[in-house]
């Protein structure tokens, strides 16, 4: 098993351009998460989806768009990215919907944002 | 989720034990606690967790004081490649289940 897996792993935009960060879990997991680490920080929820067809907003959703397209693919968007977005983005999944107080949350290697 | 509280930085030698602790005075009784570590340039990684009994795994044990307000992480031998962030987390209402809440963590570094 791959567990999660993030595309680009790297990306450099200029300030206005969007992109898309991409994730993929291969464990049948229903909850997926979007975190972002700015430098010497903890993690910062940015949006999840407790199951396929839904999402929710986190601690930090402004700027971001997100799209649950299956139950293994959990996509990420910046429409007009800006500098403070920059930043080490994470995704992250867990078995149940919604999640659990016990739970494991598995994390993919993080995509490395710096926008100009 | 309740407020825990760890020292920024911690060292110790390769191959001796090493004992990370965590406060969380305001744990309630139904507070899991967790701990995830993160390598350099890498994704946070599950450790361990518990609620009120010791608890152990091939990575780690945790040690969970009898009121717990406090809560340890041993790693039984330290290896370079346990230097790493590592962080307490606890996760109480189940609204906010959902996600994990990183707080700044201690940084373990590993001495050959």
């Amino acid at each position: 098993n791959a567990g999660v897996t993030q595309t680009p792993k790297f990306q450099v935009l200029k300030t206005g351009q969007s992109m898309t960060l991409q994730c993929a879990q291969d464990m049948n997991h229903n909850s997926m998460y979007w975190y972002r680490q700015d430098p010497g920080m903890g993690l910062r929820l940015i949006y999840y989806s407790a199951s396929e067809g839904t999402t929710d907003k986190g601690e930090v959703p402004n700027g971001y768009n997100v799209s649950r397209l299956n139950k293994r693919e959990f996509s990420l968007r910046l429409e007009s990215a800006a500098p403070s977005q920059t930043s080490v983005y994470f995704c992250a999944s867990s078995r149940t919907p919604g999640g659990r107080l016990q739970e494991t949350q598995y994390f993919g290697p993080g995509t490395r944002l710096l926008v100009l | 989720d309740a407020k825990t509280t760890q020292p920024n930085s911690m060292e110790s030698n390769e191959e001796e034990p090493v004992h990370l602790p965590c406060n969380h005075s305001t744990i309630s009784g139904t507070d899991y606690i967790h701990w995830y570590r993160q390598l350099p340039s890498q994704g946070p990684e599950y450790v361990i967790h518990g609620l009120t009994s010791n608890v152990n795994n091939r990575m780690a044990s945790l040690a969970i004081a009898e009121d717990r307000k406090s809560s340890t992480l041993i790693l039984h031998r330290a290896t370079l490649r346990d230097a790493a962030v590592y962080y307490c987390i606890l996760r109480d209402v189940p609204g906010s289940a959902r996600q994990l809440t990183f707080g700044s963590g201690t940084q373990l570094t590993v001495l050959p």
